[in-house]
C-alpha cells in the first residue's frame, strides 16, 4: 500500500452535481491535510485535521465540505462547484501539527467543472 | 504573511551539468525547509529537508540554508533527464500548532540530453 491514496484520480462532474474525494492514509499519521493546486499558483491549503477534529478553515467557501471519519480517512464533499473549482485536489498527512514536520501528499484528484 | 519565492523560472541545463534551484522566505520565525519535486500529473514528492545553518547532502542533491539571508537552495549536481521536473520550496514555523507548510509557486526544471 503507498503511503498516502486518493481516489478518484480524475473527476468531470458539472456545476449541479454532489461528488466526493477520498483520501486515505497508511502512515499512521495524526494530522490530513486537503490542499488545492491551481496553475501557476503556489499550493492552497483548505483544511487541517488533527485526530478527526477540524483545526484549521482556510477561507473556504461551504460547497467544499470535509469530513474526517478517524484518523486515517479524510473526504472532500463537493456540491455546486463553479468553473474556478478546476483544479488539481492533493490530501497530505503529517505524524502531527508540531511545527516543522514534513508532509507527504497523495496522487490528487484532477477535477473538472464542466 | 508568512512567504515563500521562488525564482520563477523554467530553469534548463544539460544532462551532467549542476541545477541550482532558489527560494527566499519573508518570515524569520521559519526554521525547518523542505523542497519537493513535483512530477506532471503527480503528487509532491519528499526530497530534502533541512533544518539548520549550512549544507546538507544527500546523493546528487545538496539543500543549502543560510538563515540570516533567508535564503535556501537546491543544487542537483550531474543533472540527468530523469530530474525534470518542478521543484517546490515550503517552509514551516517550528513554533507552529497547526503544522502549516508555506510553499513557493514552484520552479520547472528541464535537463536536455
Amino acid at each position: 500500500e503507498t503511503g498516502v491514496t486518493q481516489t478518484p484520480r480524475h473527476l468531470v462532474m458539472g456545476m449541479t452535481n454532489k461528488k466526493s474525494l477520498k483520501c486515505e492514509q497508511h502512515l499512521g499519521h495524526n494530522a490530513m491535510y486537503w490542499y488545492k493546486q491551481s496553475a501557476k499558483k503556489p499550493l492552497e491549503l483548505m483544511f487541517v485535521y488533527s485526530l478527526e477534529e477540524r483545526v484549521e478553515n482556510n477561507s473556504v467557501p461551504s460547497r467544499f465540505s470535509p469530513e474526517c471519519p478517524n484518523s486515517s480517512h479524510l473526504f472532500l464533499h463537493l456540491h455546486t462547484l463553479q468553473p474556478e473549482d478546476s483544479a488539481l485536489y492533493l490530501c497530505a498527512s503529517s505524524q502531527d501539527l508540531v511545527g516543522g514536520q514534513p508532509q507527504h501528499f497523495g496522487d490528487g484528484t484532477r477535477l473538472s467543472i464542466l | 504573511q508568512k512567504e515563500v519565492e521562488q525564482n520563477s523560472g523554467p530553469l534548463s541545463v544539460p544532462e551532467g551539468a549542476i541545477a541550482s534551484l532558489n527560494c527566499t522566505y519573508s518570515d524569520r520565525g521559519s526554521q525547518s525547509f523542505f523542497w519537493y519535486r513535483q512530477y506532471s500529473g503527480k503528487s509532491p514528492e519528499l526530497i530534502m529537508s533541512i533544518y539548520s545553518n549550512g549544507d546538507k547532502e544527500d546523493g546528487r542533491f545538496t539543500a543549502q540554508l543560510n538563515k540570516a539571508s533567508q535564503y535556501v537552495s537546491l543544487l542537483i549536481r550531474d543533472s540527468q533527464p530523469s530530474d525534470s521536473a518542478t521543484y517546490l520550496c515550503a517552509g514551516s514555523d517550528r513554533g507552529s500548532t497547526l503544522g502549516r507548510l508555506y510553499f513557493g509557486r514552484g520552479t520547472q526544471l528541464t535537463v536536455w540530453p
